[in-house]
């Protein structure tokens, strides 16, 4: 089975703070993906990835960036914390460009 | 704009019945549609996919049925067990900027009744 791991379940961080989400798959796969999920808003994409130091931005980059040094570490990073980026993040990867596999989130709270 | 929206937020069904979830979608160039499954406290889980060139598609008591005329996708569960409890999310996907882009909607809660 594929396995996406996610550093934290829960993270409490004070606004301009640096944060980092780190996100591990062990199956090789060469797209990974960073997303928020908001209630009533979905899943949305923040950025992705398809090759080691490779990074595209998603549909809401703004605020973000990304680090994939490793082919199977994706690292989402923000800047400078603030409230609206209290969220739940997802990490996904995939081998194809169609099913991908989740992590299982990390609830960010900015206070 | 290019969306894929949900028309009910919340679902209820007894045990035993049959649930249909439903899903619009915007985009005609879409050509794959996957519905995933989020139980509370873990990330989406694969649960069956279509093409654009199919209508219907059938897994394990779940069938996926596409109507490209109306733009319209639903996710039948026959026999609802209360493992089904979770959010259903469906998702399109189309070429975008030279990537495949996946697309999900809002999703709909799926209360299991004994």
């Amino acid at each position: 089975d594929v396995k996406v791991t996610q550093s934290s379940r829960y993270l409490v961080k004070r606004t301009g703070e640096k944060v980092f989400l780190e996100c591990v798959q062990d199956m090789d796969h060469e797209n990974m993906f960073w997303y928020r999920q908001d209630p009533g808003l979905g899943l949305r994409l923040i950025y992705f990835s398809y090759d080691v130091k490779m990074k595209e931005k998603g549909d809401i980059p703004e605020g973000y960036s990304v680090s994939r040094e490793k082919k199977e570490r994706f690292s989402l990073i923000l800047e400078s914390a603030s409230t609206n980026q209290t969220s739940m993040y997802l990490c996904a990867s995939s081998l194809t460009s169609y099913e991908q596999y989740f992590g299982p989130g990390t609830r960010l709270t900015v206070t | 704009g290019e969306s894929v929206g949900l028309h009910l937020p919340t679902l209820s069904v007894q045990e035993g019945d049959n649930s249909i979830i439903n899903c619009a979608y915007s985009n005609s160039a879409s050509d794959y549609f996957i519905w995933y499954k989020q139980e509370s406290g873990k990330g989406p889980q694969f649960i069956i996919d279509i093409r654009s060139n199919m209508d219907k598609r059938q897994g394990q008591r779940v069938t996926v049925l596409l109507n490209k005329t109306v733009k319209h996708l639903s996710l039948q569960i026959a026999a609802t067990q209360p493992g089904d409890s979770a959010v259903y999310f469906c998702a399109e996907i189309y070429i975008s900027g030279g990537y495949n882009k996946l697309i999900f909607g809002a999703g709909t809660r799926l209360a299991v009744h004994p």
